[in-house]
């Protein structure tokens, strides 16, 4: 997937639980991005970063934070998980002119 | 508000036919559109993408159209093959790295 790994693969969180949504990049990139996917609803941008140390809301960023710590990696944390949050997610890194994403992390909270 | 909109939620097209997928948007800042393709269980690929200052952009099968008056772009796949099924997104962008994306064309290619 272009350099672009994420993990778990799969997750089930209970309500309330947390947890951390991991994706490394294998190039020098800058830009790095959250996006879930939802049916009928496309991709929609949780958060962005556009260099190390940065980090800007997307669109639906409530109930999400993000860590860039480095240029390589990029996290995505869900404190208290809630059922609307079932969704895959997706992590990419920029190029200029196009994205290339990661495999995604399909995640059910029940 | 849907600033990037794809209203046909599937299309079924038989092998060796025309694909053509549409996709409207309503922000003219927008200077460049790419589509995607996405296979279940994974992450979308690019597929191929078109600049404002053109109204064409073909890529072997895959030809980009874009009508800037009338906030349109489409995509036609010539000839359709068995393995083209998947998922389309388009996608714009202004001037920031982000994309906007469609909400997506399901195109089944058939025998």
């Amino acid at each position: 997937n272009a350099g672009v790994t994420q993990t778990p693969k799969f997750q089930v969180l209970k309500t309330g639980q947390s947890m951390t949504l991991q994706c490394a990049q294998d190039m020098n990139h800058n830009s790095m991005y959250w996006y879930r996917q939802d049916p009928g609803m496309g991709l929609r941008l949780i958060y962005y970063s556009a260099s190390e140390g940065t980090t800007d809301k997307g669109e639906v960023p409530n109930g999400y934070n993000v860590s860039r710590l480095n240029k390589r990696e990029f996290s995505l944390r869900l404190e208290s998980a809630a059922p609307s949050q079932t969704s895959v997610y997706f992590c990419a890194r920029n190029l200029p002119d196009e994205q290339f994403f990661g495999p995604g992390t399909r995640l059910t909270v029940l | 508000d849907q600033q990037v909109k794809q209203n046909s939620p599937s299309l079924s097209v038989q092998e060796g036919r025309i694909s053509i997928l549409n996709c409207d948007y309503t922000n003219s800042m927008f200077d460049y559109f790419l589509w995607y393709k996405k296979y279940p269980a994974e992450g979308p690929t690019f597929l191929i993408s078109i600049s404002s200052i053109k109204d064409k952009n073909e890529d072997g099968r895959f030809t980009v159209f874009l009508n800037k008056s009338a906030k349109h772009l489409s995509l036609h796949i010539v000839p359709s093959q068995p393995g083209d099924s998947a998922v389309y997104f388009c996608a714009a962008s202004g001037n920031t790295d982000k994309l906007i994306f469609g909400t997506g064309t399901r195109l089944q290619v058939f025998p």
